[in-house]
């Protein structure tokens, strides 16, 4: 599975959006991107994943490059409850589904 | 909640111990995934069962085994233990194995914290 790299760490204001960047220079054509995040004391939860095009569910989108080689979750309304540790991974075609998780972002939210 | 258990959630024992973690996957979900996250590694892939079988293995000390049962259920047992080995430890499920186009994403339990003395 390709490496991907993500800032150390982000702030935002509550209730405005947040763009976190991930760069994937060396994916190949059939990896997926995937999102998850851990909020404080919890375990990591899924947020949103995509193949080419840009997807939206309940809570994110995610924006692809036409390129592939980055891509950038979209918190549309930051909440405080989003402060949580960010982590962006690529999922190869013949991966089991096994995450492999890098270092994240923090994202910490202001009121 | 994730629908995903995991027992205990407080584990305390002196070194060169054993233990066994348990876990019940979401109902019906045939994927159960082991992952450790200690401060200085952060969070790694342990281990993955599918329905039973063993489907791909990580940074996982020879120390350290798991099964997945006939009810899906899955143990990590730790044994010998080390200080180091002190850590969350994380299950996660997910209704299949491999990467679909088609939803696949794993639901993490509230993890075990493992002190060892």
């Amino acid at each position: 599975d390709a490496k991907t790299t993500q800032p150390n760490s982000m702030e935002s204001n509550e209730e405005e959006p947040v763009h976190l960047p991930c760069n994937h220079s060396t994916i190949s054509g059939t990896d997926y991107i995937h999102w998850y995040r851990q909020l404080p004391s919890q375990g990591p939860e899924y947020v949103i994943h995509g193949l080419t095009s840009n997807v939206n569910n309940r809570m994110a989108s995610l924006a692809i490059a036409e390129d592939r080689k980055s891509s950038t979750l979209i918190l549309h309304r930051a909440t405080l409850r989003d402060a949580a540790v960010y982590y962006c991974i690529l999922l190869g075609s013949s991966n089991t589904g096994k995450l492999i998780f890098g270092q994240g972002t923090t994202l910490q939210v202001k009121p | 909640d994730s629908g995903v258990t995991q027992t205990p959630k407080h584990l305390i024992t002196a070194t060169g111990q054993r233990v066994t973690l348990r876990c019940s996957p979401r109902s019906g979900d045939l994927s159960v995934y082991w992952y450790q996250q200690s401060l200085d590694q952060g969070l790694q892939f342990l281990i993955q069962y599918y329905n039973g079988e063993e489907r791909a293995k990580g940074n996982i000390l020879e120390r350290f085994s798991a099964q997945q049962f006939p009810d899906l259920h899955s143990e990590l047992n730790l044994s010998s233990l080390e200080l180091g080995d002190s850590a969350l430890y994380f299950c996660a499920s997910s209704p299949r194995t491999g990467v679909l186009s088609s939803y696949n994403e794993q639901f993490f339990g509230p993890g075990t914290r493992l002190t060892v003395l």
